[in-house]
């Protein structure tokens, strides 16, 4: 089985453009993640979605940040206009019937602002 | 106080020895904990998840769950180099309307 596809693998972009994550959920789950991770704060939700419907943005950073899930099987995080600090690795997870249960990981996408 | 508070490592244990991993959380109401594995450069994996007091066994790991005391544990017996990674321990804190909230992580190191 495929497990949480997500694109890029790795981005260095300059400060002030778009960036634009990608994220295709392990078929079948209804639960859909976006977790930012640094080395200072560790792995934070920034937003969750259930059967596409985002349930809780309050992790999101900043305006700089938007989510969306048009359908069941694609996600997109993005950020705009991109800084330093967004910095870290992005990880897209997704989970079948709910947070409590076990949440998969993609291999996370790096991102570099310079 | 942090909702779920582990200690950052990193924990050094000799090869076949018993690593022992600590996470308290804040949140009385939990019910569901999870232990993940981090290797440097990858993304978390689950190795365990927990729901009732006591223990539960599955190969050389066991989680350990004190909802009195508001703690969980990992224990990996015969410890080997490979297990060496970072540890996350997560727990569904429901006054954060069940979001399930990550530990910073305990940085475990396997001596051979």
């Amino acid at each position: 089985d495929a497990g949480v596809i997500q694109s890029p693998r790795h981005e260095v972009t300059e400060m002030g453009q778009e960036v634009t994550l990608r994220c295709k959920p392990i078929s079948g789950h209804d639960y859909l993640f976006w977790y930012r991770q640094t080395m200072m704060r560790g792995l934070e939700l920034l937003i969750y979605f259930n059967n596409n419907v985002p349930i809780d943005d309050s992790g999101m950073p900043e305006d700089r940040f938007s989510a969306k899930m048009p359908n069941a099987s694609f996600s997109t995080l993005k950020i705009q206009p991109s800084e330093p600090r967004d910095s870290a690795v992005y990880f897209c997870a997704s989970s079948l019937g709910g947070t409590g249960n076990t949440i998969y990981f993609g291999e996370g996408s790096w991102l570099t602002v310079v | 106080q942090k909702e779920v508070e582990q200690n950052s490592g990193p924990l050094s244990v000799p090869e076949g020895a018993i690593a022992s991993l600590n996470c308290t959380y804040s949140d009385r109401g939990s019910q569901s904990f999870f232990w993940y594995r981090q290797y440097s450069g990858k993304s978390p994996e689950l190795i365990m998840f927990i729901y009732s007091n006591g223990d539960k066994e599955d190969g050389r790991f066991t989680a350990q769950l004190n909802k009195a005391s508001q703690y969980v544990s990992l224990l990996i017996r015969d410890s080997q180099p490979s297990d060496s990674a970072t540890y996350l321990c997560a727990v569904r804190i429901m006054e954060y309307g069940n979001k399930l909230v990550f530990g910073a992580g305990t940085i475990l190191r396997v001596k051979s």
